[in-house]
């Protein structure tokens, strides 16, 4: 079965400072993984989809890894804005279950101005 | 257009009525999915039409109705509900039911069964 964790849970930092938020999954059999962002009782944002041949993504202040042999991926957010807050959770597609996203639990950021 | 639209908003229904959630996408997307959402967990897929046909069921209970009656709209029929299936639900589409492709949000229908 296909666990994703996320860490941290919640962060919280100051504007202007760049973060890494981090998500790891236990089976490294998937088509690819996609992280999204969702602010508080809305829909889902989709940020940045890598393969799983890719290595990385990039988004404006978005650069998203991914190492498939370890488990993890890292979404970096550069120079941080008090709009930039919101849940950012990470989804992976399974070989298995083609079209199912199984997601992490999420990570809360804070950026206070 | 990247947009996927959902209606209502809010819904509030007891647990005698029957209601439907309304999703629609205009991006010619040939695959689409609901997922529930409860308060502070991440989303869980429910049903994945490709090409208008069912084509996964996580074992949803029965008072939980798909219908794709074309390739831009898709309905979640409900009936029955019970107190705990109060959740936001999520509909998400992308451009064919192939893994690598990028699914697509909605902004969701905020449903409360009293």
């Amino acid at each position: 079965k296909q666990e994703v964790t996320q860490i941290p849970a919640a962060l919280s930092v100051p504007e202007g400072e760049n973060l890494v938020l981090n998500c790891s999954f236990t089976d490294s059999a998937i088509y690819n993984l996609q992280w999204f962002r969702q602010d508080p009782g809305k829909g889902l944002t989709s940020l940045l989809l890598i393969q799983s041949s890719q290595r990385e993504q990039t988004s404006g202040r978005l650069n998203a890894s991914l190492d498939k042999s370890s488990g993890r991926s890292t979404l970096y957010i550069a120079a941080s804005q008090p709009g930039d807050s919101a849940t950012y959770l990470c989804a992976v597609r399974r070989m298995e279950y083609g079209n199912k996203l199984v997601f992490g639990a999420g990570t809360i950021l804070r950026v206070k101005s | 257009d990247t947009e996927v639209t959902q209606t209502p908003k809010h819904l509030v229904m007891g647990m005698t009525n029957k209601k439907s959630l309304k999703c629609e996408q205009h991006m010619g997307h040939r695959a689409m999915y609901w997922y529930k959402q409860k308060a502070k967990k991440p989303p869980e897929l429910m049903f994945v039409y490709s090409y208008e046909k069912l084509s996964i069921n996580e074992s949803v209970p029965s008072r939980f109705s798909p219908e794709c009656p074309n390739s831009s709209l898709l309905n979640l029929h409900l009936h029955a509900l019970q107190p705990e299936d109060s959740a936001l639900y999520l509909c998400a589409s992308s451009l064919q039911g192939v893994p690598s492709y990028e699914q697509y949000f909605g902004p969701g229908t905020r449903l409360t069964v009293t």
